[in-house]
């Protein structure tokens, strides 16, 4: 089945850190691109960032919200993307996504989301 | 940053009514912009691409136009499982969402 799987979300104090993952399965993980984008409770969809595949170099590109504080990488042995949150802000609050940036150039798969919250 | 704003907020209508949903970007896209349904508790789900053309196995009642800075969703003739929040996302510039039109039951 094509589907992505992302965890590690969960409770985290201002300033605090932590880091989902994201299971690819049922795709070529490795050539694909792949990106975050995260949704606060009743607002609309953020782009968060990318990371390209190696034939791109694995390159990476983040929101100005969240740039210096983020980082997304992967492991292709794993079909796994990872984002590594920092310094996290009470606006960082939000179900963030994993999404694959298919050959049309859009987002064609998405997984379920998982629920980071900010606060003390 | 392309801004993307869309219209009305909140649509209110039947089954079987006819929705039409607007996206306007604050600079020309060309073609660049897709549509995305969202349900509750789902992630969203792609409908349209490059302005016109439909996703795999989205039925014919959904169809996108437009170019430039103004594109439109319509939907046909509402069914009960489209009553959704919907987004546009243009990729001419980096990446960007509308803020969505949320198409409720009257």
């Amino acid at each position: 089945e094509v589907q992505l799987v992302e965890s590690g979300g969960g409770l985290v104090q201002p300033g605090g850190s932590l880091k989902l993952s994201c299971a690819a399965s049922g795709f070529s993980f490795s050539g694909s691109d792949m990106h975050w984008v995260r949704q606060a409770s009743g607002k609309g969809l953020e782009w968060v960032g990318r990371i390209r595949s190696k034939a791109n170099s694995y390159a990476t590109v983040y929101a100005a919200s969240v740039q210096g504080r983020f980082t997304i990488s992967r492991d292709d042995s794993k079909n796994t993307a990872y984002l590594q949150m920092n310094s996290l802000k009470t606006e960082d609050t939000a179900v963030y996504y994993c999404t694959r940036l298919g050959w049309l150039q859009y987002f064609d798969l998405w997984g379920r989301g998982t629920l980071v919250t900010v606060s003390s | 940053e392309i801004v993307l704003t869309q219209s009305p907020a909140t649509l209110s209508l039947s089954p079987g009514e006819r929705a039409t949903l607007s996206c306007r970007a604050s600079q020309s896209v060309s073609s660049y912009l897709a549509w995305y349904q969202q349900k509750p508790g789902q992630a969203p789900r792609l409908l349209i691409y490059d302005a016109s053309n439909r996703a795999t196995d989205i039925p014919a009642r959904f169809s996108g136009s437009g170019s430039g800075t103004d594109f439109t969703l319509t939907i046909s003739s509402l069914e009960p499982e489209d009553f959704a929040v919907y987004y546009c996302q243009q990729r001419s510039s980096w990446l960007t969402f509308g803020g969505g039109t949320k198409v409720e039951i009257k």
